[in-house]
């Protein structure tokens, strides 16, 4: 069971909005502790899409939003594009494990 | 441009050791801490291990640690992973990571494949 849990699988159309989810405890995003977003399209290296659970590196669209309450924090993805199809991670701290830890990944198909 | 390029990556019989580098440039390399992160065929992201700038205080997930050693040289912009003991388990592509604001991995290397099998 991960430390931060997400759903294996979202899909929707071109142009809908989906949102993919990323639970946690009190150890981790409960305490405080900030949320970042990865992209991993197939058969290449990560990709951070959002950082301090609110804010979008410099080239990532505005399409991808972060939001972070109590001890969950979700993305959102907005105006859906072939080229999202991809798995997503969240990534946390957790301190009564004392160390990084990614969310299990979710799989965005494009329908 | 930031890049890292990691090297190291074999095939290695259960119980053995290999040493994984990680050549960073475009960047003032001694001012960033680093990790490792690997991804098992097929599976998702884990973190293995972080280094902070001065090397001190390194910190491991659980199942690596006593096995693994992360370590930098920053006359040399390289990191490091020294991994002893090798289980099947440790099998999976090994990526090299910049550390950046809210503990964020900003930058990612290609991945070098460590197979531990007989």
């Amino acid at each position: 069971q991960s430390v931060l849990t997400q759903p294996p699988s979202v899909s929707g159309a071109p142009g809908q909005r989906v949102t993919i989810s990323c639970t946690g405890s009190s150890s981790n995003i409960g305490a405080g502790y900030d949320v970042n977003w990865y992209q991993q399209l197939p058969g290449t290296a990560p990709k951070l899409l959002i950082y301090g659970n609110i804010y979008r590196p410099s080239g990532v669209p505005d399409r991808f939003s972060g939001s972070k309450s109590g001890t969950s924090a979700s993305l959102a993805i907005t105006g859906l594009q072939a080229e999202d199809e991809a798995d997503y991670y969240c990534q946390s701290y957790d301190a009564s494990l004392i160390g990084v830890f990614f969310g299990g990944g979710t799989k965005l198909t494009v329908l | 441009e930031v890049q890292l390029v990691e090297s190291g990556g074999a095939l290695v019989q259960p119980g053995g050791s290999l040493r994984l580098s990680c050549a960073a440039s475009g960047f003032s390399f001694r001012n960033f801490a680093m990790s490792w992160v690997r991804q098992a065929p097929g599976k998702g992201l884990e973190w293995v291990a972080n280094i902070p700038q001065d090397g001190s205080e390194n910190k491991y997930v659980a199942s690596v640690r006593g096995r693994f050693t992360i370590s930098r040289d920053n006359a040399k912009n390289s990191l490091y992973l020294q991994m002893n003991s090798l289980r099947a388990e440790d099998t999976a592509l090994y990526y090299c990571a910049r550390d950046s604001h809210y503990g964020s991995k900003d930058y990612w290397g290609q991945g070098t494949l460590v197979t531990v099998s007989s």
